[in-house]
């Protein structure tokens, strides 16, 4: 069964330190990954996108990394600020159409 | 703003009750897909829809269903609403192909009583 792990469940950081959330997963075929942000009671929002020849693509203060060989990934924030308090959640696609979700990772920024 | 649209954005139904949601794709998108979102659970795959097809299904029992128009604007619809139904359902757009984006609409929060 194709699976999506990710780490930590939450994280409570101050504003203006960088953060790392990671994603395990075990989609089989895959064709890319994606990371989108997710506001409280919205639809998630994607940041990036990452085919399975890519290491590294970055979106302004976040930066995606997919090791495709050991299927992991991580998103990394830099400089947080406030309104990055969201789910950022990893998602996989298999190779077709489905995207496979993670339960996502819970981050508040404090002040 | 993505361009998709959902209706209603809140819903309170009864047990046993029937349903529809309703989501408008982006323009030039002929793919609708839905999910359930538990609180607290990442979206869950319900179907895809494309060009008017089912063209998938995750692990959703038949009394969940759906309509894609010519529009490309879908439906889904619940039948016989049970208290775990109550979740948020996200329909999402897209163009057919391996790399493209996928737009979500803000969502229809059911709760069932």
């Amino acid at each position: 069964k194709n699976q999506v792990e990710q780490s930590p469940q939450s994280l409570i950081i101050l504003e203006g330190k960088n953060c790392t959330l990671q994603c395990n997963y075990t989609v089989s075929p895959f064709s890319n990954l994606r990371w989108y942000k997710q506001d409280t009671g919205r639809g998630p929002v994607s940041l990036t996108i990452m085919t399975f020849s890519e290491n590294t693509k970055s979106n302004g203060r976040y930066t995606a990394t997919l090791d495709a060989d050991t299927k992991q990934s991580s998103l990394h924030i830099t400089a947080s600020q406030l309104s990055d308090s969201a789910s950022y959640i990893c998602v996989p696609r298999e190779y077709g159409n489905k995207l496979v979700f993670g339960a996502g990772t819970i981050l508040r920024v404090k002040s | 703003e993505t361009g998709v649209t959902q209706s209603p954005t809140h819903l309170i139904k009864t047990r046993g009750q029937q349903v529809t949601l309703r989501c408008s794709s982006q323009s030039g998108h002929n793919t609708v897909s839905w999910y359930q979102q538990a609180l607290g659970q990442g979206p869950q795959f319900i179907f895809q829809y494309y060009r008017e097809e089912e063209n998938g299904r995750g692990n959703f029992p038949p009394r969940f269903s759906g309509l894609q128009f010519p529009n490309y604007s879908s439906e889904l619809n619940v039948n016989a609403l049970e208290l775990d139904d109550s979740a948020l359902y996200l329909c999402a757009s897209s163009a057919i192909g391996l790399n493209t984006e996928a737009f979500f609409g803000q969502g229809t929060r059911l709760t069932v009583v």
